[in-house]
């Protein structure tokens, strides 16, 4: 398994502003993600952050908005940037274990975010 | 488009009886399919996974069972306790635009009722 934990666990933050979520893991590890949640929803991915180089981000998402960090293998930051009210959501850091027999995607405890 | 589906968003069963809980998918593409519980407040807990070229992957009270041909997997949990009241999220894994990703369905609320 993986243990993951984020900070901060909650914020409550004015529109405009800016929130940085941290996310440290307690072993080295390749992929890692950053999901949301929106209220009532399931999870979407928003971007694979990479070690080294630019993240990938997915449809409907852009670096702007969502800046990410991945300074080693380790840690990551999602960024959530000039803040609405749509942005309250659940943001939650992700990495992945493959081997040849299975395949297992850990979660932390995510980022609880409301935006006023 | 909705690849992964749980058409149930709810299901209440009795404790110690068995709770299945379903997922539907479209992509025949999906190469590992994995059941997560999240409580409220909490992030996604990992419970199992099952490779596309295996049928059932059992783990303690938990049991996959997929069926490739109906494109439906199910997760079954025996005897139900009242700790495993939770919504379940089934998740498929694929080669999608060059990476591997995981789709996710909408979730099933599971409640166990003493």
């Amino acid at each position: 398994s993986a243990v993951i934990s984020q900070k901060p666990s909650r914020d409550i933050c004015q529109r405009g502003t800016s929130l940085t979520i941290q996310c440290q893991v307690d072993s080295q590890v390749t992929m890692m993600f950053w999901y949301r949640q929106q209220p009532g929803q399931s999870l979407t991915l928003i971007a694979t952050a990479n070690q080294g180089s630019e993240a990938t981000y997915e449809s409907g998402f852009v670096i702007d908005k969502f800046p990410i960090s991945r300074p080693n293998l380790t840690f990551s930051t999602l960024t959530v940037s000039n803040m609405s009210p749509e942005d309250s959501s659940i943001y939650l850091c992700s990495v992945r274990r493959t081997s040849g027999k299975s395949y297992e995607q850990y979660f932390g405890p995510g980022t609880r975010l409301t935006v006023t | 488009d909705q690849q992964v589906k749980q058409n149930s968003p709810s299901l209440s069963v009795q404790e110690g009886r068995i709770s299945i809980l379903n997922c539907d998918y479209t992509n025949s593409m999906f190469d590992y399919f994995l059941w997560y519980k999240k409580y409220p407040a909490e992030g996604p807990t990992f419970l199992i996974s099952i490779s596309s070229i295996k049928d059932k992957n059992e783990d303690g009270r938990f049991t996959v069972f997929l069926n490739k041909s109906a494109k439906h997997l199910s997760l079954h949990i025996v005897p139900s306790q009242p700790g495993d009241s939770a919504v379940y999220f089934c998740a498929a894994s694929a080669l999608i635009q060059g990476a591997q990703k995981l789709v996710f369905g909408q979730g099933t609320r599971l409640t166990i009722n003493p």
